[in-house]
C-alpha cells in the first residue's frame, strides 16, 4: 500500500499568512494527488486534483508536486480556512489519506 | 445535480452488522464507482473500498477484507456498503462518495452516523 506522510499535523497561523502543507508518498504516484478541507462537522470539499484547482475555490489555493512531494499552499489565509487539510493519493488501490493538518488561529 | 443521500443514523450493538446506503442521482450512475471513507470522532479519513457500478468490480482496504461487503443497484441507483461484526471502536461517521480511477473522489453524500455500543 502506499503511504500518504502528511506535514505538518497542526500549523498555527495568522490571517494573511502564507501557508503550506506538504504530502509525501511512499512511492510515486504521478499526479493522482487530491487536496481536501474539512470544517467541524462538515463533510470534506475537494481543492485540487491533479494539481488543477476545483471550480469555485478560490485562486488563493495552489497545489504542486508531481511523484512523491506534494505542497498544497494557501497564498493569504482568510478566517473560513481554518480547517483541517487532508491528501489523497488515488493512483493505485488502495487509495489512501494523509493523516491530516489542522490549520489553527495564531 | 450530483447528489449522494445517504441512510439514517444506526445504533448497533458490538458483534452486529450495518447496512449503510447511499442513493445517487444527477449523473449516469454506471459510468462511475463508489467509494466508502469513514471517520472516527476527531480522527482523520479512512479509505474503506471502492466499488464500479458499471460492472460490480471491488476493491477494499485490507483491513476490512472478509467483513465489508460493497453492492450496487442500477435499478434504484443506489449503492449499499455492509460491516459486519462491528466492534465499539468502529463507532464512526460513514459517507459515500463518488469515485473514479484517475479522478479521485468529486462528490461526497453528508454522512452516516453509526454507532457502536452495547
Amino acid at each position: 500500500d502506499i503511504q500518504m506522510t502528511q506535514s505538518p499535523s497542526v500549523m498555527s497561523a495568522s490571517v494573511g499568512d502564507r501557508v503550506a502543507i506538504t504530502c509525501r508518498a511512499s512511492q510515486g504516484i504521478s499526479d493522482y494527488l487530491a487536496w481536501y478541507q474539512q470544517k467541524p462537522g462538515k463533510v470534506p470539499e475537494r481543492l485540487i486534483y491533479a494539481a488543477t484547482l476545483q471550480s469555485g475555490v478560490p485562486s488563493r489555493f495552489s497545489g504542486s508536486g508531481s511523484g512523491t512531494e506534494f505542497t498544497l499552499t494557501i497564498s493569504s489565509l482568510q478566517p473560513e480556512d481554518f480547517a483541517t487539510y487532508y491528501c489523497l493519493q488515488y493512483q493505485s488501490y488502495p487509495w489512501t489519506f494523509g493523516q491530516g493538518t489542522r490549520v489553527e488561529i495564531k | 445535480q450530483v447528489q449522494l443521500v445517504q441512510s439514517g443514523a444506526e445504533v448497533k450493538k458490538p458483534g452486529a452488522s450495518v447496512k449503510v446506503s447511499c442513493k445517487a442521482s444527477g449523473f449516469p450512475f454506471t459510468n462511475y464507482g463508489f467509494i466508502w471513507v469513514r471517520q472516527a470522532p476527531g480522527q482523520g479519513l479512512e479509505w474503506m473500498g471502492w466499488i464500479s457500478a458499471f460492472n460490480g468490480r471491488t476493491n477494499y482496504a485490507q483491513k476490512f477484507q472478509g467483513r465489508v461487503t460493497m453492492t450496487t443497484d442500477t435499478s434504484s441507483t443506489t449503492a449499499y456498503m455492509e460491516l459486519r461484526s462491528l466492534r465499539s471502536d468502529e463507532t464512526a461517521t460513514y459517507y459515500c462518495a463518488r469515485g473514479t480511477w484517475g479522478v479521485g473522489i468529486d462528490y461526497w453524500g453528508p454522512g452516516t452516523l453509526v454507532t457502536v455500543s452495547s
